[in-house]
């Protein structure tokens, strides 16, 4: 079954300190991943995708096949970082369908 | 540009009531997602449009709900009759493409059933 686990509810971490996010998938084909963040009262919007290999506000992702995984990193947080961070799963059959963790709640403390 | 729109922002009813949300897509995408967000998960597929034709719902409950687009751009989900454990928001999400296209999300409607 295809499912994704971000085993984090909540990361809090002080201003200035890396951050990293874990996402895991499980998924026997060749999946594309996502990171989606969503601020405080905005929608969710996509932050990256491993697709792309870019860094988005200091924020990159690595796709780990061989450890199912695409953690999210940052090596020095922000505190306009803090959010709800969802990791998602679209499956190479490319039916559209994202399948998302449950979230982990970044905090970042001045 | 506005974005992807939805409507009511909130909504609260009894159980048993109808109830009915709207979506307007980002104009030009031919890829429309209802999705439904549980408190404390993230987002889970109910249906998805390509132009008018739903080509997934294999997640909707379809004793219950039910969702049209006519004439390919707007969207409505309807719910009747409301459970308790309809409680949840609402996203509707757009792309201009299923495959490799990018989903950009509405705000959601937050919908409680009392």
């Amino acid at each position: 079954a295809q499912r994704v686990t971000q085993p984090e509810k909540l990361l809090s971490v002080f201003k200035g300190a890396p951050v990293e996010l874990k996402c895991n998938y499980s998924y026997s084909g060749s999946p594309e991943l996502f990171w989606y963040v969503q601020y405080s009262r905005q929608r969710l919007q996509l932050l990256l995708r491993h697709i792309s290999r870019e860094s988005i506000k200091g924020f990159t992702a690595d796709l780990n096949k061989g450890e199912t995984s695409f953690h999210l990193k940052k090596p020095f947080a922000q505190e306009e970082d803090s959010a709800m961070y969802y990791c998602a799963l679209r499956s190479s059959s490319n039916t559209g369908k994202l399948i998302f963790g449950q979230g982990t709640t970044l905090q970042v403390k001045p | 540009e506005a974005g992807v729109v939805q409507s009511p922002r909130y909504k609260i009813i009894e159980k048993k009531q109808p109830v009915a949300f709207w979506c307007n897509p980002i104009s030009g995408h031919n890829t429309l997602y209802w999705y439904r967000q549980n408190l404390g998960q993230g987002p889970e597929l109910l249906i998805r449009y390509e132009n008018e034709e739903a080509v997934d719902d294999s997640q909707l409950p379809k004793d219950r709900f039910s969702a049209e687009r006519l004439k390919g751009v707007d969207s409505t989900l309807k719910i009747q009759p409301a459970e308790l454990g309809d409680s949840a928001v609402y996203l509707c999400a757009s792309s201009l493409k299923s495959a490799g296209g990018a989903q950009y999300f509405g705000p959601g409607t937050r919908l409680t059933v009392l």
